[in-house]
């Protein structure tokens, strides 16, 4: 299995501020994955991280907004930028890889209160 | 596009019964995933049970038990000996050959003693 950490766990920032949250893998992984899990709804994919080249976006996120860094294939970033509290979430890192291709595991999450 | 769907908010269960959290599915891919997650009140997400497309038997680990019925794209997970640890959210989740996952909008399970 691989073991994922996060950091920060929790944060409270100011609106208009930067946050930028760290993901760290135990192995190389192929994928990675961040998500954002606004109050009291489900998750929703922000963008793939994918090293050697640039993060693909889903729908409704925006690289100025959510810009991701992957220098290698144990570790990425997430960056949440000029945050208003509508950004007030947890965020997820997860990783896929076809080692793991029968488990897609996550990180412990970052949750962010913006105020 | 996939779409998960679990119409079930919350559910009750006594101590020691057995729980049924349904969840239906739509996709287009051939070879696809379905996951199983706890999500408990610290917000980490704890992976369960992991069904993929082309298994012909259904997968179980532990208490816990997936019953897949692919011709009416269902993925229902079963608990038994339900535990009062197992008070948590519960969400249902989708994986494509892009290796994303699409979530369903989960289902709160308390349980009673």
């Amino acid at each position: 299995s691989a073991v994922i950490s996060q950091k920060p766990s929790r944060d409270i920032c100011q609106r208009g501020t930067s946050l930028t949250i760290q993901c760290q893998v135990d192995s190389q992984v192929t994928m990675m994955f961040w998500y954002r899990q606004q109050p009291g709804q489900s998750l929703t994919l922000i963008a793939t991280a994918n090293q050697g080249s640039e993060a693909t976006y889903e729908s409704g996120f925006v690289i100025d907004k959510f810009p991701i860094s992957r220098p290698n294939l144990t570790f990425s970033t997430l960056t949440v930028s000029n945050m208003s509290p509508e950004d007030s979430s947890i965020y997820l890192c997860s990783v896929g890889t076809r080692i793991f291709r029968d488990t897609q595991y996550f990180g412990p999450g970052t949750r962010l209160t913006v105020l | 596009a996939q779409k998960i769907t679990q119409t079930q908010p919350g559910m009750f269960v006594q101590e020691k019964e057995a729980v049924t959290l349904d969840c239906t599915y739509d996709t287009s891919d051939q070879s696809y995933g379905l996951f199983w997650y706890k999500q408990p009140s610290s917000g980490e997400m704890i992976f369960l049970i992991y069904q993929g497309s082309y298994d012909e038997q259904n997968a179980t680990e532990g208490r816990y038990s997936l019953n897949f019925q692919k011709a009416r794209k269902s993925a229902n997970l079963v608990i038994s000996a339900s535990q009062l640890g197992d008070s948590a959210m519960y969400f249902c989740a989708m994986r494509g050959s892009d290796y994303k996952l699409s979530f369903g909008a989960g289902t709160t399970v308390t349980v009673r003693a």
